[in-house]
């Protein structure tokens, strides 16, 4: 079993659609948590980072469960251009991140 | 704004053969980290420096040793390459203190041969 795990996908939803991703992690000791975008063969981007407060940045919303050790985010009105691979990562320390294996999105018009 | 800067961003090589690559980090940036990304994979952690010391190790094969040096750069060294070596190889750097916030470098795509 994958230390951080998520839901591959393919998830399809047409264009303005509101859609959410969930990722667990297994590992308590866990300290930081983000959500990062990949387009095909390029770098993952930082969306955001999670905060156990939860936080949003424009139509993009994350939350954080500590108890349950879930994160998700939750798009809105979804564009063309969301159109990616969103990857959840799991900080353990300062220094060592663990990937989930991503989830794919595809907003079609 | 400067991001990570990658060398080259692609490579071939035969079996056997050793590869080395560059990683500029982000300015200010004291802490490098290397990742393996095989096709349809999520990225792997290989190994991390920060202050030119190695701060965390992960998967990282034996064949493969890095650095980083004074400037703060890193340098990947990957020796009697496998087919299974093919991979993109992501460097990312972050600032110590700002909870390890990880930025990526777009990058260098190895293919052996």
């Amino acid at each position: 079993r994958k230390e951080v795990e998520q839901d591959p996908g393919p998830f399809n939803v047409p264009e303005g659609a509101t859609v959410a991703f969930n990722c667990t992690y297994s590992n308590s000791a866990s300290q930081s948590f983000f959500w990062y975008r990949q387009d095909c063969r390029k770098e993952p981007k930082l969306l955001m980072s999670v905060y156990s407060s939860g936080n949003e940045d424009g139509r993009f919303t994350a939350q954080l469960n500590r108890a349950s050790q879930y994160i998700s985010l939750l798009i809105r009105d979804s564009k063309l251009s969301d159109s990616a691979t969103y990857l959840c990562v799991v900080g353990r320390g300062t220094y060592k991140y663990i990937f989930g294996t991503g989830t794919r999105l595809k907003v079609l018009a | 704004a400067a991001g990570v800067i990658q060398s080259p961003r692609h490579l071939i090589k035969e079996k056997r053969e050793t590869a080395t690559l560059k990683c500029y980090p982000i300015p200010r940036h004291d802490t490098v980290y290397w990742y393996q990304q095989g096709p349809g994979q999520d990225p792997q952690f290989l190994i991390s420096f920060y202050e030119k010391m190695q701060s965390d190790k992960g998967s990282i094969p034996d064949r493969f040793s890095a650095q980083q040096f004074s400037d703060y750069h890193s340098e990947l060294n990957m020796s009697s390459l496998e087919l299974g070596d093919s991979a993109l190889y992501f460097c990312a750097s972050s600032p110590s203190g700002q909870g390890g916030t990880q930025y990526f470098g777009p990058g260098t795509r190895l293919t052996v041969l």
